[in-house]
């Protein structure tokens, strides 16, 4: 699976829209941008993925570039409890449940009052 | 109805004891999955098992067996247990498009 780079931490004001980026230079045509989060002390949650266009769902948006070399997962609102490390996953959908999810470091959000 | 379920929550034992960790999953998934997040905070890939049998061992220690009697749960048993094994420890299961892990069980060797 291709690598991913993302800033080691980001602040964000709370009711402003949190962009966090990554970079996946090396990704390849059949691999996927998927973002997870974890709260403190929680499980990694699942937030989105997308292969080539831009995707939304309740939780965030995500736009990946045309090149996809890179991509962003915007967060529209933040709140406070969107305070957790964001992970930017690159992964081949081989079609089956089984599959390896490599995390990085990941971003630590944090959003202030 | 929670999803995917660890228990216990919190383990704290002492170096050269055996312990187990339960993970059960009722979504229906056909994989699981335990990863470990050490002090550093970071998410490693211990095991994964597809319809109970064994498919991803990265190359863990023997002191840990996974063992899973149906599709629905994943344990893991570790023997032996020395003080770099404290870590959080995390049940997963996963469809195609994603994962969904449990809260975590926290284990402390003293």
């Amino acid at each position: 699976d291709a690598k991913t780079t993302q800033p080691t931490s980001m602040d964000c004001a709370e009711g402003r829209a949190a962009n966090l980026p990554c970079n996946h230079s090396t990704i390849s045509g059949n691999e996927y941008v998927y973002w997870y989060r974890q709260i403190h002390s929680q499980g990694p949650q699942y937030i989105i993925h997308g292969l080539k266009n831009n995707e939304t769902n309740e939780m965030a948006s995500l736009i990946i570039t045309e090149d996809r070399k890179s991509s962003t997962l915007i967060l529209p609102h933040a709140t406070l409890r969107d305070t957790a490390v964001y992970y930017c996953i690159v992964r081949v959908d081989s079609g089956g449940s089984n599959y390896k999810l490599t995390f990085g470091k990941g971003t630590l959000l944090t959003v202030n009052p | 109805d929670t999803a995917v379920s660890q228990t216990p929550k919190y383990l704290v034992t002492q170096m050269g004891n055996d312990k187990s960790i339960k993970c059960e999953q009722n979504l229906g998934h056909d994989t699981m999955y335990w990863y470990k997040q050490d002090s550093k905070k970071f998410l490693k890939i211990m095991f994964s098992y597809n319809n109970k049998e064994l498919i991803i061992n990265e190359t863990v220690p023997n002191r840990f067996s996974p063992k899973s009697p149906d599709k629905a749960h994943l344990n893991l048993h570790i023997n032996s247990l020395e003080l770099g094994d404290s870590a959080v420890y995390f049940c997963a299961s996963s469809r195609r498009d994603g994962y969904t892990f449990g809260s975590g069980t926290r284990l402390t060797v003293v």
